[in-house]
């Protein structure tokens, strides 16, 4: 059936070094979307890609969406103790499926 | 702006019992849906409803069942609370088109069986 791996599962950074999570799919996919959850939250759409090589920025946020639309990253540029908390991506087929998530923890 | 409430935030239960878990709305919606989350292992799919009285199985439905009779409340049920049900359940909703839309998450039940 169609996976979805995330990696890596945990991140520590220093503030002000960046952060990189990536999603690899087993299949190709017609959109990806990104969500945040702060410690003790719920999930928080960020964005969806849908276009192949489809490249997105929200502030320090950079999103991308691989060629092949099987694979994406999200990569936060100097980060911020507002930053912590898990980032999932989901990836839409014909079924909806959570990646297991990074949790990035910000270490002062 | 966009809100789905549930109806408890901590729940204690005990073995053998039925539980109700109730998610509200206020965006109509035409998805709603429920999942469990647990350490290690992210958001999983128990169920989902397309519209009024209409239920579809996610990835782990054993052990629970659902119920949307009004379009803003989707009820997640379970018939027996077993203690591997212990986990924070989280309802969503979103416009239409299953797979593309947004989902609009509640604050989260943590269950507790006993």
């Amino acid at each position: 059936g169609q996976q979805v791996m995330q990696i890596p599962q945990y991140q520590h950074v220093q503030e002000g070094e960046d952060f990189t999570t990536y999603c690899n799919s087993s299949t190709t996919l017609s959109n990806i979307q990104w969500y945040k959850q702060r410690p003790g939250g719920h999930p928080v759409f960020l964005i969806q890609l849908v276009k192949s090589g489809e490249v997105k920025k929200q502030k320090r946020l950079t999103f991308q969406f691989g060629e092949a639309k099987k694979n994406s990253s999200l990569h936060i540029t100097a980060t911020q103790t507002t930053d912590v908390g898990t980032y999932f991506c989901v990836m839409a087929d014909d079924k909806i499926i959570f990646g297991k998530g990074t949790r990035l923890h910000i270490l002062p | 702006d966009v809100k789905v409430t549930q109806s408890s935030r901590y729940l204690v239960k005990r073995t053998g019992e039925k539980v109700f878990l109730e998610c509200v709305q206020d965006m109509d919606h035409e998805n709603m849906f429920w999942y469990r989350q647990d350490p290690g292992l992210g958001l999983r799919l128990i169920y989902f409803s397309y519209d009024v009285k209409m239920k579809e199985k996610g990835d782990i439905p054993e052990g629970y069942s659902v119920s949307r009779e009004k379009k803003e409340r989707f009820s997640l049920i379970l018939e027996s609370a077993s203690t591997n049900q212990t986990s924070m359940y989280l309802c969503a909703s979103s416009l239409w088109g299953l797979t593309k839309e947004t989902q609009y998450f509640g604050p989260g039940t943590r269950l507790l069986v006993l």
